[in-house]
Order: C-alpha cells, then sequence, then structure tokens
C-alpha cells in the first residue's frame, strides 16, 4: 500500500516534443505528490511538487496533472530540450503536524531527448 | 547557494567492516534524512531524526545501522558489520524548521557511493 508505480521506465523523446511521465499511487494518506530530477552523479533534486486539492501544477515548461479519483498524477514536460535528459522520479508524503513524513519515491524513468 | 554536503563520494570496504557516511546538511535546517539507492533501482527511505533523536525508520535500518549528529554541522550514518547488499548510493537530505500542515523540501546531497567486496 506504500508503493507508487511510475512508467515508463525509459524515454526517448525528441527535441520540442512532450515528454510525458506517469505514476500511481495506492495510499490515500498521501497528500504530497513532488517530481524530483537526477542528473548522474547528484543527489535528486525538486523540481515541481503539488498537494491533491488541485488538478494541475504549471512551472513553465513543466506540468503536473493529478487525477484524485484514480489515484494517478503525471508529468508533462513541453517543448522539450537536451538539457531535461535526466532520470525522473516521482514521489509520496504524507503531512502530519509533527513534522515532515518520509518520501516514498517510484522507481524512475530515464528520459533522453534526441535532437 | 546553499547546499547538502556528503563525504566520502565513494567508499569501498570489505564485507564485515564498519563504515561511516558523513553528511553536513544545511546550516539552518532541523530535520535530517538518509535514503539510500540500490543501483538501477529506486531511492528508499532509512530514516529521519530531529532533536536528536529518530522520527521514523524503515524496515531496512535495522540494528546495524545508527545516526547521529556528533556536533552542530555533522550528520551521519554507520553501518556496524556492512554485507554485500549494502552496496548502494546513500543519500542525506534536510529540511527546514517545520510549519503544520505544510510540506517542506528536502534537499538532497550528491550522494556516497557504497562498495561493499
Amino acid at each position: 500500500q506504500q508503493q507508487v508505480k511510475q512508467s515508463p521506465q525509459s524515454l526517448i523523446v525528441q527535441k520540442g516534443g512532450i515528454s510525458i511521465i506517469n505514476c500511481a499511487y495506492e495510499n490515500t494518506a498521501f497528500d504530497y505528490f513532488p517530481w524530483y530530477q537526477q542528473f548522474p552523479g547528484k543527489g535528486p533534486a525538486l523540481l515541481i511538487a503539488i498537494r491533491p486539492d488541485v488538478s494541475e501544477k504549471k512551472e513553465g515548461r513543466f506540468t503536473i496533472s493529478f487525477n484524485k479519483s484514480a489515484k494517478q498524477f503525471s508529468l508533462h514536460i513541453m517543448d522539450s530540450q537536451p538539457g531535461d535528459s535526466a532520470t525522473y522520479f516521482c514521489a509520496a508524503s504524507g503531512i502530519s503536524n509533527f513534522g515532515n513524513e518520509k518520501l516514498t519515491f517510484g522507481t524512475g524513468t530515464r528520459l533522453t531527448i534526441i535532437p | 547557494e546553499p547546499e547538502v554536503t556528503q563525504t566520502p563520494s565513494h567508499q569501498v570496504t570489505q564485507m564485515g567492516q564498519e563504515v561511516i557516511l558523513r553528511c553536513v546538511p544545511i546550516s539552518n535546517h532541523l530535520y535530517f534524512y538518509w535514503y539510500r539507492q540500490i543501483l538501477g533501482q529506486k531511492v528508499e527511505f532509512l530514516v529521519s531524526f530531529y532533536n536528536n533523536e529518530i522520527s521514523e525508520k524503515s524496515e531496512i535500518f535495522d540494528d546495524q545501522f545508527s545516526v547521529e549528529r556528533p556536533d552542530g554541522s555533522n550528520f551521519t550514518l554507520k553501518i556496524r558489520s556492512t554485507k554485500l547488499e549494502d552496496s548502494a548510493m546513500y543519500f542525506c537530505a534536510s529540511s527546514e524548521a517545520f510549519l503544520a500542515g505544510l510540506y517542506n523540501e528536502q534537499f538532497f546531497g550528491p550522494g556516497t557511493r557504497l562498495t561493499v567486496l
């Protein structure tokens, strides 16, 4: 019930195209859904995050779509660029009155943007 | 920009040996975490630490693991007797003061690659 399932495992998109990565969760106690971007040799870095009270959040070329009833959320990267080539992790967490709860990560998607 | 730092970047050890992985969290942060990522797999939570005690730990964090904040800047993960399956990338993370009902971003370090032979 704690799992976050992520697909696809790898994705190749042409420059200028739309990259779409999907995640699904089971635990209805999750209340915060971030996406992390990881470049080789670096730690994960927060890209964009959403709370379940909204269905979409957009920051620049990055958009999270959230479907609470289906327990699914997705990352859309518009006008994908070679610099977006990285591994992307979705994650989920609860929020309590006692402190941050742990992040539960998806399995990751290796995105490659080709010219 | 403040960042989480970790040392060493790569640690090679023999099975059964003790290792200590070190982290310097962002200076005004109060919550500290360790995660690990076995090669090709997802990032997994190990432990969270606040106010000099463990807040939460996962099933992975057994008696072989311990964490400590020995001074005002360092946060360490000790593995007492390493096993082959402990080989992984270990990430330290930190987040700032907690505000009830809000999620505070966890900032990750670059990781320490632990190889157990």
